[in-house]
């Protein structure tokens, strides 16, 4: 089965540069989650929609940020402009909105902002 | 509002020897409970959950955990760990009516294995 497929995973860009990292989420999920890794703020939920939808977007921490789902099979996250402070590992999770369906989690994008 | 502690952010134990990660949660009512463990470079894997019935639940990889509603604690267990068991582990948290929905991640603890 594939799994949660994120790109790029890798992404080095100067500060002031748009970022956009991609998610594909498992075929047949429903809801999709963005979240954010740092080392001093740990594992972040940025965003999350159901059926394509963002349901809270509470934790996007700021308008440079922006996060899209056109369909079902993919999902966008955007930072324009970028600034170092938002050089963390971006992960993309997906999962059923049925019940007891936990959520799988891509490999993530590590992005690094100079 | 619920959360989710882990006490211990670094932990080291001997191939071979039993392992315990602590995990303790705050919720009003009786929440869904996970283990995930994150090896270098790569995303989360769900390790095991709990939602209702037996209190103990086995995942992969050899390990176990035991929901204890009356201390608030969902503590993982294996009896043997091995050098690949070396990596961060996470337990989370959800509303006992959608696993799908916001989930609250602990802070996480990094496992080493001694040789």
């Amino acid at each position: 089965d594939a799994g949660v497929i994120q790109s790029p995973r890798h992404e080095v860009t100067e500060m002031g540069q748009e970022v956009t990292l991609r998610c594909k989420p498992i075929s047949g999920h429903n809801s999709l989650f963005w979240y954010r890794q740092t080392m001093m703020r740990g594992l972040e939920l940025l965003i999350y929609f159901n059926n394509n939808v963002p349901i809270d977007d509470s934790g996007m921490p700021e308008d440079r940020f922006s996060a899209k789902m056109p369909n079902a099979s993919f999902s966008t996250l955007k930072i324009q402009p970028s600034e170092p402070r938002d050089s963390a590992v971006y992960f993309c999770a997906s999962s059923s909105r049925d019940n007891n369906q936990p959520q799988h989690f891509g490999d993530g994008t590590r992005l690094s902002i100079l | 509002a619920q959360s989710v502690t882990q006490p211990d952010i670094h932990i080291t134990v001997s191939e071979g020897a039993s392992l315990e990660l602590r995990c303790n949660y705050s919720y009003g009512a009786t929440p869904y409970l996970f283990w995930y463990v994150q090896s270098p470079g790569q995303g989360l894997q769900l390790l095991l959950k709990y939602f209702s019935g037996d209190t103990l639940v086995q995942g992969i990889k050899g390990f176990e955990a035991e929901f204890k509603r009356s201390q608030s604690s969902f503590n993982l267990r294996k009896p043997s760990v091995h050098w690949s068991d070396a990596a961060e582990y996470f337990c989370a948290v959800a509303p006992g009516y959608s696993s799908a929905s916001k989930i609250i991640f602990g802070s996480g603890t990094r496992l080493s294995i001694r040789p």
